[in-house]
């Protein structure tokens, strides 16, 4: 089946700096790639769709200049969490799509819980 | 937009129980439905995917329908065992090509 990675899966950073999180997808070429972000206790909220080469499309009230995301091949996507503060603190899991059509069923990766201290 | 709906939002049931999870969703305008299971701090698993042309979908213990008309889903689940512990999510892929989640829910099955 297919896998998508995600590194790291835990990271502990200092408020103002910043932490970048790569998802890869290990067996296939993923067109297209997803972030989502977690609340406690809260749904799974799509923050960004990236497409390889591409810029990535974020989502309504999603700041793209602090969420910077890179999708520079079809295998990687790279999440950086600029300036990144105590309520930035979050689960985030990514998911990568082998074509742009919803009709390709999604792959998760593992998930990277991120503490800002 | 649309919206999924997951109730309740936890579910307590003892050990070999046969039960139903329910997932409703406001647009049927949608490639697929997916269950997943999550467990506490981990990321998704895949339990079925029902494709928007198809009514159901079975894995082992597992069987999952799909009334797009309606905009529902059940995900029903045979015996219960404790290792089924877990909190399960809806999601459905709109003509928008994205995934919109319902909440969940926290499943507890007690020995």
């Amino acid at each position: 089946g297919a896998v998508v990675s995600q590194h790291p899966s835990r990271v502990i950073c200092k408020s103002g700096t910043s932490v970048k999180i790569e998802c890869r997808s290990l067996d296939f070429q993923a067109t297209t790639m997803f972030w989502y972000r977690q609340f406690p206790k809260k749904s799974l909220m799509l923050m960004a769709t990236s497409n390889e080469g591409s810029k990535a499309t974020y989502e309504q009230g999603v700041e793209k200049d602090k969420f910077l995301i890179n999708h520079a091949s079809l295998t990687l996507s790279t999440l950086t969490v600029t300036s990144a503060h105590p309520e930035d603190s979050s689960f985030y899991i990514c998911s990568a799509q082998l074509g742009t059509s919803g009709a390709y069923e999604q792959y998760f990766g593992p998930g990277t819980r991120l503490t800002v201290t | 937009k649309q919206e999924v709906t997951q109730i309740p939002a936890a579910l307590s049931v003892p050990e070999g129980e046969n039960l139903v999870l329910n997932c409703s969703f406001t647009d049927s305008a949608i490639y697929n439905l997916q269950w997943f299971r999550q467990d506490p701090g981990k990321g998704l698993t895949s339990l079925l995917l029902i494709q928007s042309s198809q009514r159901e979908q079975t894995s082992g213990r597992l069987n999952a329908s799909l009334d797009k008309s309606s905009g529902r889903s059940t995900l029903y689940i045979a015996a219960s065992q404790p290792g089924d512990s877990a909190t399960y999510l809806c999601a459905v892929t709109g003509a928008n090509s994205k995934l919109t989640f319902g909440k969940g829910i926290t499943l507890s099955v007690r020995p």
